[in-house]
């Protein structure tokens, strides 16, 4: 089965400076698809970036960039330029690249970033 | 579009009660499904839908129950409330069971007493 760790419960950034959140997994699958979301304290689940297996270019999404070292089985997220309103919990996650009998997420437990100002 | 919408934000229940978390998405996405949220743990999938008249369960399906009737609506239902599962439930919807994008509505915190 897979599974996802998150190692860091909390973070902390100041405004304007660059963080990186860490995220680990274990697979026995060759493609799959990996995940960060945002959970605002408005619980609102947001989808920030997503990084295909079979392609090695990492993805990046504006101020939003991910380090895939897929054969550590490592999905780093960076955030560059940090804004008071990157504060909230990300998770990352995992699926099956067919999706599995489920197409279900496989979530870590996040981490919680705080952005000082 | 209105994207993933869910009724009620809050709810309180007491042991033993029923009651239906509402989830409805304007997308015509296929794919639906219901997860829970507990501190210090990731989402876990409850049950899930690939289309109208389709359902199967989760990872921890016991004591709730789904339909799905129609495209638009996937609602959980609590047949006999415990305490265990106070949580915040979240709904999302894909285009199709293969669609690598999920999309979350906001979520419902359920305290069940």
């Amino acid at each position: 089965a897979q599974t996802v760790t998150q190692s860091q419960p909390e973070m902390s950034v100041q405004e304007a400076e660059t963080v990186t959140l860490s995220c680990t997994y274990d697979t026995s699958e060759s493609d799959y698809y990996l995940f960060w979301y945002k959970q605002p304290p408005s619980r609102q689940m947001i989808l920030v970036i997503r990084q295909e297996a079979y392609k090695q270019q990492n993805a990046t999404e504006n101020r939003f960039s991910v380090n895939f070292q897929k054969a550590a089985k490592s999905f780093s997220l960076k955030i560059s330029d940090s804004q008071l309103g990157d504060a909230a919990m990300y998770f990352c996650a995992y699926r099956s690249f067919g999706g599995g009998a489920t197409n279900k997420l496989i979530f870590g437990t996040g981490t919680l970033l705080a952005v000082q100002p | 579009n209105a994207g993933v919408t869910q009724t009620p934000k809050f709810q309180v229940l007491k042991t033993g009660q029923s009651m239906t978390l509402q989830c409805a998405q304007d997308m015509n996405h296929e794919y639906m499904s219901w997860y829970r949220q507990d501190p210090g743990m990731g989402l876990r999938l409850i049950h899930y839908s690939v289309g109208a008249g389709i359902t199967d369960q989760g990872e921890v399906p016991n004591g709730y129950n789904v339909s799905r009737s129609t495209t638009e609506d996937f609602p959980l239902r609590l047949l006999s409330a415990a305490p265990s599962q106070t949580s915040v439930y979240f709904c999302a919807s894909s285009y199709s069971w293969g669609s690598d994008t999920q999309y979350f509505g906001p979520g419902t915190r359920l305290t069940v007493l």
